[in-house]
């Protein structure tokens, strides 16, 4: 059985930092895409970005990039999504999702699977 | 970027009626389009992949249309349990963009 468990929730300060994690387990963790989405409180889902653990290729959106690091440790099947220095506008829960697929699938593939989700709070 | 319009944003229906929901994305994406349902406090669950195909374990109520700019998602016979919010996403090109959602409410 395919699962992604994440990290618990959490409460920072502005300026802080902070990186959350997705433990995938059940399928082949190094050789399928897995990816970041934000959903804010009321909102709609937003895609932040996929990486490749076999080899850690990684591809943000536009909106994201700069702003949040996504890495991924193979040896223990676990993704991460990072910020060095949190704003009050990151507030959101943070979902990971795999791809179930490997190499350019990326360009059609869907979110097979989901965590539970992550909730960042931040506030002063 | 590609942008996907959902319409509508809202919709309150009775168990039993039948649902359409359209997805019209900026340009064409071929049939690289997939749904979600998000119930609330929930994790987004996959629905429909590629415009039309079924998935295992999802109800045979929902049914999946359409390809290149406007894409349909249809539920037959409502269910109580049915009352989320729909999402559409395309993944033809990055970055990958979802629809704003469509919310049903079962009256």
């Amino acid at each position: 059985e395919v699962q992604l468990v994440q990290s618990g929730a959490e409460v920072k300060k502005p300026g802080e930092s902070l990186k959350i994690s997705c433990k995938g387990s059940g399928y082949s963790f190094t050789s399928y895409w897995i990816g970041w989405v934000r959903q804010m409180s009321g909102k709609g889902l937003e895609w932040m970005g996929i990486i490749y653990p076999g080899d850690s290729d990684t591809r943000y959106s536009p909106s994201f990039q700069g702003q949040v690091t996504i890495s991924a440790d193979k040896s223990i099947s676990t993704a991460y999504l990072q910020w060095s220095s949190l704003k009050a506008s990151d507030t959101a829960m943070y979902y990971c999702a795999t791809l179930l697929c490997g190499g350019d699938c990326y360009l059609s593939a869907y979110f097979q699977y989901w965590g539970q989700g992550t909730l960042v709070t931040v506030s002063s | 970027e590609i942008v996907l319009t959902q319409s509508p944003d809202f919709q309150s229906v009775t168990p039993k009626e039948k649902v359409t929901i359209t997805c019209r994305a900026s340009q064409s994406i071929g049939s690289t389009l997939h749904w979600y349902q998000q119930k609330p406090d929930q994790s987004p669950k996959l629905l429909i992949k590629y415009a039309s195909q079924s998935i295992s374990g999802v109800p045979s109520r929902f049914s999946g249309s359409g390809s290149g700019t406007d894409f349909t998602l249809t539920i037959n016979s409502l269910e109580a349990e049915d009352a989320a919010t729909y999402y559409c996403h395309q993944s033809s090109t990055l970055p990958y963009t979802f629809g704003q959602g469509t919310k049903l409410e079962i009256k």
